[in-house]
């Protein structure tokens, strides 16, 4: 079974400064990696995904991230961050020929400041 | 557009009150689910279904259950809720297929149910 770790609860940034939002991952066999974005009162929504081919992932909004094997890692960038940033990200992960049901970190929390 | 559609943004109830939670999605997906959000915990899944009539409990399904009558609508019910049913609830849904799942979900805007 696979599972996620998003080691930092919260963020908190200046505008205009760069961002890395941490994640790690377990899994015995490959994966597929997830971003996702929650603003207040809102659903989730995709950033970026990692299916396969380069490990650089770019998405929505400026945000990249580099998928990792050896490393189990899928950290999310960002070079400049804007105030409108500020929300709740998620990581997850599903694995390749099994349920397709992804697991989720427990999210952390971007506060951008002016 | 994936759509995913809950009915009810806001809901307040009383403790003990049999609650129903709507999710309507437009895009003929097999795979929908239900998720709780709490601060802190992420994502938890309740119940996720896979095809009309089917179910399975995902990792906290006690004192939830759950309706797919249609394929596009997935319902969750709260027999008789309780304080510790407070909560943000997450519908979202997914294409099936070995070749096509990848496990990327399209999410509804949630709905915020305050038990009192």
């Amino acid at each position: 079974a696979q599972s996620v770790t998003q080691l930092d609860s919260q963020v908190p940034v200046f505008e205009e400064a760069p961002v890395e939002l941490r994640c790690n991952y377990s899994s015995s066999v490959s994966v597929y990696l997830f971003w996702y974005v929650q603003y207040p009162n809102q659903g989730l929504q995709l950033l970026l995904k990692y299916l396969s081919g380069s490990t650089l992932v770019k998405g929505i909004n400026g945000f990249e991230a580099e998928f990792n094997k050896s490393q189990t890692s899928f950290h999310l960038r960002k070079p400049s961050v804007h105030i409108s940033d500020t929300a709740e990200y998620f990581c997850a992960v599903s694995e390749t020929g099994g349920s397709y049901i992804p697991t989720f970190g427990r999210g952390t929390s971007l506060i951008v400041h002016p | 557009d994936v759509k995913v559609t809950q009915s009810s943004r806001y809901l307040v109830k009383r403790t003990g009150e049999k609650v129903f939670l709507e999710c309507v999605q437009d895009m003929d997906h097999e795979n929908m689910f239900w998720y709780r959000q709490d601060p802190g915990l992420g994502l938890r899944l309740i119940y996720f279904s896979y095809d009309v009539k089917m179910k399975e409990k995902g990792d906290i399904p006690e004192g939830y259950s759950v309706s797919r009558e249609k394929k596009e609508r997935f319902s969750l019910i709260l027999e008789s809720a309780s304080t510790n049913q407070t909560s943000m609830y997450l519908c979202a849904s997914t294409i099936a297929g070995v070749s096509s799942n990848t496990g990327e979900l399209f999410f509804g805007e949630g709905s915020r149910l305050t038990v009192l």
